[in-house]
């Protein structure tokens, strides 16, 4: 268990709609990570936070978007939902600046089907 | 931002020692290699990180030349359960926004009976 918990784990929806995928980083972790992996492809980068702050956006896409709030939980919204968009969605986390360990901890994912 | 090349798949046999070259020509002075492991449809898991020389822990040693442009995860006396795909990244996560780490392809490593 890497303390990394994403929810739901499992959402199944149809084209033109929208959905909120919700990540709680590990306890005292600054830094939220969000990845879309679709079938049998690597890991791609979509957007991070830093402490409530965007630090760095990757291939994320208009429709979507992100937020972390005061607790440092974090919430990608994805919104009008395209057949290309069923994928696994991954939540990481890392201390980031303030912590010493060089690591990021993935949650388990939420696996998104559009129909 | 340091691009990753590893090779596409490896096959071997229960009970042999599996070693995975990743190439990283461009590393920079503050950048750590970590790599990952990941079973289908899980996340990513952390394996071992290093930043020069050899490393090693309970599941795996880790190879670092002197120039750094290369790295070698060794994993012993493989079993079934290690079958998964393998990542290296390099980068430093402390200081790096997260569009400096950038996840190679991987390496879908086979362990057969």
């Amino acid at each position: 268990d890497s303390g990394v918990t994403q929810t739901p784990k499992h959402l199944i929806t149809a084209t033109g709609q929208r959905v909120t995928l919700r990540c709680s980083p590990r306890s005292g972790d600054l830094s939220v990570y969000w990845y879309q992996q679709s079938l049998d492809q690597g890991l791609q980068f979509l957007i991070q936070y830093y402490n409530g702050e965007e630090r760095a956006k990757g291939n994320i896409l208009e429709r979507f978007s992100a937020q972390q709030f005061p607790d440092l939980h974090s919430e990608l919204n994805l919104s009008s939902l395209e057949l290309g968009d069923s994928a696994l969605y991954f939540c990481a986390s890392s201390a980031g600046l303030a912590g010493e360990a060089n690591t990021q901890y993935f949650g388990p994912g939420t696996r998104l089907t559009v129909l | 931002l340091a691009k990753t090349t590893q090779p596409i798949s490896m096959d071997s046999y229960e009970g042999q020692e599996v070693n995975i070259t990743c190439s990283h020509n461009n590393i920079a002075t503050n950048d750590y290699i970590t790599w990952y492991q990941q079973f289908p449809s899980q996340g990513p898991r952390f394996i071992i990180q290093g930043y020069k020389t050899k490393v090693t822990n309970e599941v795996a040693s880790l190879f670092i030349p002197a120039d750094r442009k290369s790295s070698t995860l060794s994993l012993p006396r493989v079993s079934l359960s290690d079958t998964a795909v393998y990542y290296c990244l390099v980068g430093d996560i402390r200081r790096a926004a997260g569009n400096k780490l950038t996840f190679g392809g991987g390496t879908r490593v086979l362990v057969k009976p």
